[in-house]
């Protein structure tokens, strides 16, 4: 079976421009996540969705970041206009429904904003 | 609100001695844990999870123990290898809002012949 993609692997943006990262979860995952990751603040949430519904959203990052479930099978992450402290790696996750299950991480993003 | 504490941002060592992880939380309700590890240029993978019933989760030589009374989760294994190196995280299930899992700062672990 497919993990979860994600693309691009690489990103880089201008201060002020508008990117959309990818991701596809695994076939059959109900809970799609998406996480940046820096090494000072670990990961954060970004977004949660369950069968395409958001459930929580990042507080920090409501802004300039948008999420959304086009289809059970497709992810974006629009951030927009994107700064320099936004340089990290975005990572897509994606799990069953239920209880304490397994997460199942997408090699990720790496943007740099210059 | 939920949260998780790792205090330390690198580990250091050498191979074949004894490792811990320390990992603390803050939970509203019955917390259920989970250690991720990282390997260079590698997606993050679930390493172990706590259970309901008091049974030790153990993979890989490592293994921690849910502690309420003392909120906290440490990871240890008796004897690092070469490729324990990695960023391991310590992972909280929260309750608020929805059920995304509440990530730690990170420990990094660079093991040394």
């Amino acid at each position: 079976d497919a993990g979860v993609t994600q693309t691009p692997r690489h990103e880089v943006a201008e201060k002020g421009q508008t990117i959309i990262l990818k991701c596809e979860p695994v076939s059959g995952h109900n809970d799609l996540f998406w996480y940046r990751q820096t090494k000072i603040q670990g990961l954060e949430l970004l977004s949660y969705f369950r069968s395409k519904s958001l459930m929580e959203d990042g507080g920090a990052f409501k802004d300039r970041f948008k999420a959304e479930m086009l289809n059970s099978s497709f992810s974006t992450l629009k951030i927009q206009p994107t700064e320099p402290k936004d340089s990290a790696v975005y990572l897509c996750a994606s799990k069953t429904g239920g209880g304490a299950e397994t997460l199942y991480f997408g090699s990720g993003t790496r943007l740099t904003v210059l | 609100g939920d949260s998780v504490t790792q205090t330390e941002g690198l580990v250091t060592l050498t191979e074949g001695l004894p490792v811990m992880l320390n990992c603390t939380y803050q939970s509203t309700y019955s917390p259920f844990l989970f250690w991720y590890v990282q390997h260079l240029n590698e997606a993050p993978k679930l390493l172990l999870k706590s259970f309901t019933d008091n049974k030790r989760p153990e993979h890989q030589g490592f293994h921690a123990t849910l502690h309420k009374s003392s909120s906290s989760f440490h990871l240890q294994k008796s004897s690092a290898q070469l490729s324990d190196s990695a960023l391991y995280y310590c992972a909280l299930r929260g309750y608020q809002g929805g059920r995304a899992l509440i990530f730690g700062t990170g420990t990094t672990v660079s093991v040394s012949p």
